[in-house]
């Protein structure tokens, strides 16, 4: 079964806007990851936050993790035609055995030039 | 370095037939993973194993098993295949540091007919 839900399931915006895309999870996590998938082929892993970690920044990427909440966010700034891909969170759970990703059902995002 | 590959890339099996599907970490990661996505979904953890040991199992059925080999390859084996069995199976490979998250390869595509 799913950890969570991701929201919007489809995005579609502009090349230059910004896409922020949100992750519901259940239990409580030791974090959050985040990752792309272009066109149904392998995953890359774009961002870890930690569960002690509020807010976490790597190049265009921004993510904010609210623990009360369980939610996280992903922004990409300045959207390009190369963002358009699937985005998924994954959730490693807290105290777990191993370190298996629980992932979301993913966010499909389209940027038109 | 290479990343982490799998073999083969697609496959077709008829119902009931056997598959074995086989993934190479990366050099240095001593931990793999298998995940099956079905098409319009996020990924469901199979398997994981560490150092060669079983650390972790998914809900599937005991038709799924799988195995690490002393240079850290994986297999995994799915008996008596089934219609719902047709997915994209990806093996991650992980190294010490978990802030770089899971290196995924490019899957294998199996379709059940």
């Amino acid at each position: 079964s799913q950890q969570g839900e991701e929201d919007p399931q489809a995005l579609s915006i502009q090349e230059g806007e910004n896409a922020t895309m949100n992750c519901s999870y259940k239990t409580s996590i030791n974090n959050l990851q985040w990752y792309r998938q272009n066109s149904g082929r392998g995953l890359v892993h774009l961002i870890l936050i930690r569960s002690n970690e509020r807010e976490k920044h790597s190049g265009r990427l921004r993510v904010t993790l609210d623990t009360s909440k369980k939610s996280s966010s992903l922004l990409i700034t300045a959207s390009r035609a190369a963002d358009t891909a699937s985005y998924f969170c994954a959730t490693v759970r807290e105290k777990a055995a191993g370190n298996k990703l629980t992932f979301g059902g993913g966010t499909r995002v389209l940027v038109k030039p | 370095d290479a990343g982490v590959t799998q073999s083969p890339t697609h496959l077709i099996k008829t119902r009931g037939q056997h598959v074995t599907l086989r993934c190479s970490p990366i050099s240095g990661h001593k931990s793999v993973s298998w995940y099956q996505q079905v098409l319009g979904q996020g990924p469901q953890f199979i398997f994981q194993y560490y150092e060669k040991e079983e650390r972790g199992r998914g809900n599937f059925p005991d038709r799924f098993s799988a195995r690490q080999f002393p240079n850290y390859s994986s297999e995994l084996n799915v008996n008596a295949l089934l219609l719902g069995d047709s997915a994209l199976y990806l093996c991650a490979s992980r190294g010490q540091v978990v802030d770089y998250g899971y290196t995924f390869g490019s899957g294998t595509r199996l379709t059940v007919v």
